[in-house]
């Protein structure tokens, strides 16, 4: 099983809401992704944890705030955002890259509307 | 710093024909490369990976793709098109030892009828 799953698939929220993003894989992958893709944009790294722990932050704005759980889920927290971070927002993981990298396999995406 | 650059960010081929989609690569150490497929609305989909172990990479879908150190290329190519492959796709390049994949533009191809 190579799958991603990520929930909700659809978020609108105000600029003063605070909403979570959820990620999941049971590929017993320990490193977990977070990319913003705007639209016609490739995506951008935001976040990487490693073993549970953030190992990479993209100077993303402290309004998104990373969290993992445990070495299944990953979890997005959004906080005041602005309509310009309105975009698709993907999760991946891979397997913890040591002496070679990996692949990484990629969830559906949760659309993100800021109003 | 490691980058990709592909070129033409839309490729238009008849249903049957030839697909081909560039990327070129800049690292100073070698690269380990990838190629993604984005549907409509959809995450990404891996579709072939080069780790250094053979040249010429086969994929998913008929897709296969040859790198080349001397050309810093890793052109996507499948002989024939079908309407199912209409969708953009990304090469992104990694470190060898690092779990940071950067991702080209896109192409994003259209198959005609």
């Amino acid at each position: 099983d190579t799958e991603v799953t990520q929930t909700p698939k659809h978020l609108v929220m105000g600029m003063t809401n605070k909403k979570s993003l959820k990620c999941e894989q049971h590929m017993g992958h320990r490193a977990m992704y977070w990319y913003k893709q705007k639209a016609k944009k490739p995506p951008e790294l935001m976040f990487v944890y490693s073993y549970e722990k953030l190992s990479i932050n993209e100077s993303v704005p402290s309004r998104f705030s990373p969290e993992c759980p445990n070495s299944s889920l990953l979890n997005l927290h959004l906080h005041a955002l602005q309509p310009e971070d309105s975009a698709l927002y993907l999760c991946a993981s891979s397997q913890e890259p040591g002496l070679k990298t990996y692949e990484q396999y990629f969830g559906p995406g949760t659309r993100l509307t800021v109003t | 710093a490691q980058s990709v650059t592909q070129l033409g960010s839309h490729v238009s081929v008849s249903e049957g024909a030839l697909v081909l989609l560039r990327c070129n690569y800049s690292s100073s150490v070698p690269p380990y490369l990838f190629w993604y497929v984005q549907y409509p609305n959809q995450g990404l989909q891996l579709l072939l990976k080069y780790t250094s172990a053979a040249t010429l990479v086969k994929g998913i879908n008929g897709f296969e793709a040859e790198f080349k150190k001397s050309e810093t290329s890793f052109h996507l190519t499948k002989p024939s098109a079908h309407m199912s492959d209409a969708a953009e796709y990304f090469c992104a390049v990694s470190l060898k030892y690092g779990n940071k994949l950067v991702f080209g533009a896109g192409t994003i191809l259209r198959v005609k009828s």
